[in-house]
């Protein structure tokens, strides 16, 4: 079945710019979406079809897909962005349509 | 309001069973991709088992054959029912809307342990 791959963890000081990878063959021809969860909490869907943003998600969070990697790119960090990241892309031609990446913890330095 | 209540969690000895409940407001189960995704302890997440709109459903191997996924259209609720439980299913088990997954539950704790 289908793989996607994320760094276990990245780090960046406050008001850089944090980019966030997830690599699968040909991921570019995939819709990707992102979730991010704190702990202690549900999931929140922050980009989703590789760069639409839901209501409420803030404009410093954006997305990119090509190739064989996505990208969720977090802009002017805060230290509330703190927290782990996970890629997903639906496979509706395959008998596992719904898979996860491994997430990736992002601190705040 | 719009959500999922989780319910049915609990701890459960191995090779037992158990049945959670994801109640919906605010929209119609039966109208949307429903999905379980599980969250072991100090893990990340993995999907479970989807119920499509049109009521295929799949499941991930790891459950296959031992969980089923339902719902009750008048009762607006998803459920999962899960059979032969063993250590590895204890986890944070989450109800999530849609594809992409645009509303998750608050989920509820599922501990398999003698």
């Amino acid at each position: 079945s289908y793989v996607l791959t994320q760094p276990p963890s990245v780090s960046v000081a406050p008001g850089k710019t944090a980019r966030i990878t997830c690599g699968g063959n040909n991921i570019g021809s995939k819709s990707v979406h992102w979730y991010q969860q704190k702990p202690g909490q549900a999931p929140v869907l922050v980009i989703y079809y590789d760069s639409d943003r839901p209501s409420g998600i803030p404009e410093r969070f954006s997305g990119s897909n090509s190739g064989n990697t996505a990208t969720l790119t977090i802009s002017r960090v805060e230290a509330g962005d703190e927290a782990d990241y996970y890629c997903q892309v639906w496979d509706s031609s395959s008998d596992h349509p719904v898979v996860f990446g491994g997430g990736t913890k992002l601190t705040v330095l | 309001e719009v959500q999922l209540v989780e319910t049915g969690g609990g701890l459960i000895q191995p090779g037992g069973s158990l049945r959670l409940s994801c109640a919906a407001s605010g929209f119609t189960v039966s109208s949307n991709y429903m999905s379980w995704v599980r969250q072991a302890p100090g893990k990340g997440l993995e999907w479970v088992s989807v119920i499509y709109s049109g009521g295929s459903t799949y499941y991930a191997d790891s459950v296959k054959g031992r969980f089923t996924i339902s719902r009750d259209n008048s009762k607006n609720t998803l459920y999962l029912q899960m059979n032969s439980l063993r250590a590895e299913d204890t986890a944070v088990y989450y109800c999530a809307r849609g594809r992409p997954f645009d509303l998750w539950g608050r989920g509820t704790l599922v501990t398999v342990s003698s």
